[in-house]
């Protein structure tokens, strides 16, 4: 079956060190995402890309980080830089950048102390 | 910036009533997708709308994209346990050429359902 995956599901982290969030589709859509989810507040972005090797900034870049070398992959890497870092991190993709809805996997949930 | 008013923020509801849900906002929007999520899942796209009336159901669920286009409703008609969730509106502005990269999400509608 054709989907997202992300991993892990829940992620613990000390506070100064930096963190990759894995996010693979097999669903061979050309656009990809990075949502931030925190309790109550609706999805934010952070970082969208619509093709390989080419990726935007969303709403609240600052303090991550992300690579698109493959079509099937999109890591973010939470670095320390960021200030609150522990949230449910939803990746997402469709076919497009325009008007196909987005496919979201099933979230990383990233605990930093 | 463009937002979205989702209400209400909860709701508690027995089974077999329905629900209703709707989203507004001060911008014109030229797509509306509804979504549920799970608790600690990722959200599930319910309803997707593309054409300002269009009026769109998925079993028990129908939605409706706004005349003025800055507004959608989602209804459920005779709730059950497993409506249990987070429904969200997320909507696609017109001012940058369509890009998903501009899609906002309402804050969500949380649903308890007592059988």
């Amino acid at each position: 079956d054709g989907g997202i995956t992300q991993s892990p599901k829940y992620l613990f982290r000390k506070e100064g060190q930096n963190v990759t969030l894995s996010c693979e589709q097999n669903l061979n859509h050309d656009a990809m995402y990075w949502y931030r989810q925190d309790p109550g507040q609706g999805l934010r972005l952070i970082y969208y890309s619509q093709i390989v090797n080419d990726f935007q900034k969303g709403d609240i870049a600052e303090g991550y980080s992300v690579s698109r070398e493959k079509k099937e992959s999109f890591p973010l890497t939470v670095t320390s830089a960021q200030k609150n870092p522990t949230a449910f991190y939803l990746c997402a993709s469709s076919i497009d950048l325009q008007y196909s809805p987005l496919h979201f996997g099933n979230g990383t949930r990233l605990t930093v102390t | 910036g463009q937002q979205l008013n989702q209400s209400p923020q909860s709701m508690f509801i027995q089974e077999g009533e329905d629900v209703s849900m709707n989203c507004t906002s001060s911008s014109i929007f030229n797509t509306w997708l509804w979504y549920k999520q799970d608790p600690g899942e990722g959200p599930v796209l319910l309803i997707a709308l593309y054409k300002a009336g269009e009026l769109t159901s998925n079993g028990r669920l129908t939605a409706q994209f706004g005349i003025t286009r800055k507004d959608s409703f989602l209804n459920i008609s005779a709730s059950i346990p497993s409506d249990v969730g987070i429904y969200f509106c997320a909507g696609q502005g017109m001012n940058y050429g369509g890009s998903q990269g501009n899609l906002i999400f309402g804050k969500g509608t949380k649903l308890s359902v007592k059988p």
